[in-house]
C-alpha cells in the first residue's frame, strides 16, 4: 500500500459530460502530481501541485483542470469528455519538489462510452 | 525521437533466470532515476531510485546508471513467477526552478514461467 488514495476506482460515462477525480496523498507529502496512462502514449505527466499551488503543467488539456485543496488532496476535473480521454488517471504525490520519489495511487479507469 | 526509450518487451524467462531490463534516454539534464513496477490494474510501485551515476542494490534488484551513455539498467536476480509485471523506468531533471516531473518510458512487459 503506496498510502495514496484515489476515487473513485472506475468511471463509466458518456462523451459531453464532466466527471471529478480524487487524490489523497501520503501523509506528510506536499506534492500532488497527476498522470495519464493509456496504451498508446504509456504514462504522460499532467500537473502538479505543490502545497496548493500549481508548480508545473505538462500535456494537459484546456478541457482539464486540476486544484490542491488546504488539507493537500487533489482533483482532477475533466469536461467535455471525448472518447480518446478513456485512459487511467494516476495521482502521485511526494514529499517536494524535484528528486524526491514519487508513490503512486491505484489509478481511477475511465471509460467513456 | 521520446526523451525515454524502452524496450516493450514482452520478456519472457524462466524462473531462476537473471533478468536485464533498460532504458536509454536522451536529455542530459536528467539525474535522478527510478524503477517502478506494475502489476495489472494496480498503480505504479516504486523499486529503486538513484540520483546521478552508480549501482544500487536492494535485495534481489540491482540499478544501475551510467550517465555518459545515457543508459540505466535494472537487474533481477532469481527472478521468480511473482516478479511478473511490467516494469517502467522512469527520471527527472534536477536543479532549482525544476519540478518533481517525470518522463517515463513505455515499459517492459515481464513474464517469469515456473
Amino acid at each position: 500500500d503506496s498510502g495514496v488514495t484515489q476515487t473513485p476506482k472506475h468511471l463509466i460515462t458518456a462523451t459531453g459530460q464532466r466527471v471529478t477525480l480524487r487524490c489523497s496523498p501520503r501523509s506528510g507529502d506536499l506534492s500532488v502530481y497527476w498522470y495519464q496512462q493509456s496504451l498508446d502514449q504509456g504514462l504522460q505527466f499532467l500537473i502538479q501541485y505543490y502545497n496548493g499551488e500549481e508548480r508545473a503543467k505538462g500535456n494537459i488539456l484546456e478541457r482539464f483542470s486540476a486544484q490542491q485543496f488546504p488539507d493537500l488532496h487533489s482533483e482532477l476535473n475533466l469536461s467535455s469528455l471525448e472518447l480518446g480521454d478513456s485512459a487511467l488517471y494516476f495521482c502521485a504525490s511526494s514529499g517536494g519538489g524535484y528528486g524526491q520519489p514519487q508513490h503512486f495511487g491505484d489509478g481511477t479507469r475511465l471509460s467513456i462510452l | 525521437q521520446k526523451e525515454v526509450e524502452q524496450d516493450p518487451g514482452p520478456l519472457s524467462v524462466p524462473e531462476g533466470a537473471i533478468v536485464s531490463l533498460n532504458c536509454t534516454y536522451s536529455n542530459s539534464a536528467f539525474q535522478y532515476f527510478m524503477w517502478y513496477r506494475q502489476y495489472s490494474r494496480k498503480g505504479p510501485e516504486l523499486l529503486m531510485y538513484t540520483y546521478s551515476s552508480g549501482n544500487k542494490e536492494d535485495g534481489r534488484f540491482t540499478a544501475q546508471v551510467d550517465k555518459s551513455s545515457k543508459y540505466i539498467s535494472l537487474f533481477i536476480r532469481d527472478s521468480q513467477p511473482s516478479d511478473s509485471a511490467t516494469y517502467l523506468c522512469a527520471m527527472g531533471q534536477g536543479g532549482s526552478g525544476n519540478t518533481g516531473k517525470l518522463i517515463f518510458g513505455q515499459g517492459t512487459t515481464l513474464q517469469v514461467k515456473p
